[in-house]
């Protein structure tokens, strides 16, 4: 069955540093992967899509590249921030499922001042 | 800005009672869906509807849950006979449609089964 592994861990990096996060995802194909961002007790907010014939995507401090070799996903958030600290998401995703989104577990971040 | 907004954002239910968690999903999208959050795990894919009927359902979805969008703005979870098991936080989302497949989620409701 699809797996979708992110790094289980808070990740904590100092501010003004680059955070980078993972997804890994195995026994599926998608044909594009997305991020979220999950404040505490909140809805997830959509940050960036990415389809599997683009190697990278950028949105401002944002980058998302994405390996369908490697089934892998790397977003990273530049310069970061305090107001960056949150839980991100990726939910990689087939076509035709009627864009359900299947999450990873995600990953948390604290960025410390 | 359009959103989706949900509606209680707490309910507390005595077990085996029904509960109806209701949504607005912002008003040209196609794609609706349910997804569920128990505290401290991930969020998880319950049903999704287009075209008035359910497209696709999880395992989670079972005989317990329906939906339905009773007009043109509202989209609406019943649970028959809730669980303990069903306390989470449930997340209503939208979607544009087939080219815009990005998902816009409401702020959720707490569901409390006591």
């Amino acid at each position: 069955s699809q797996k979708i592994e992110q790094n289980s861990e808070a990740l904590n990096i100092q501010e003004g540093k680059t955070a980078t996060l993972t997804c890994n995802y195995t026994n599926y194909s998608p044909a594009y992967l997305q991020w979220y961002r999950q404040d505490p007790g909140r809805g997830p907010v959509f940050l960036l899509l990415i389809r599997e014939n683009e190697k990278e995507k950028r949105k401002e401090r944002l980058k998302v590249t994405f390996d369908t070799t490697l089934k892998q996903s790397l977003f990273h958030i530049t310069a970061s921030q305090p107001a960056d600290s949150a839980t991100y998401l990726c939910a990689p995703t087939r076509t035709g499922g009627y864009n359900k989104l299947i999450f990873g577990a995600g990953t948390r971040l604290a960025v410390h001042p | 800005e359009p959103e989706v907004t949900q509606t209680p954002s707490h309910q507390v239910t005595q077990m085996g009672q029904e509960v109806i968690l209701r949504c607005v999903p912002i008003s040209n999208h196609l794609y609706f869906y349910w997804y569920r959050q128990i505290l401290g795990q991930k969020v998880e894919f319950l049903v999704s509807f287009y075209n008035n009927e359910i497209s696709e359902k999880s395992e989670i979805f079972d005989d317990q849950f329906s939906v339905e969008r009773p007009d043109g703005s509202n989209f609406t979870l019943k649970i028959r006979s809730t669980k303990l098991e069903d306390s989470a936080m449930y997340f209503c989302a939208s979607s544009p449609g087939d080219k815009n497949t990005e998902a816009f989620f409401g702020q959720g409701t707490r569901l409390t089964v006591v």
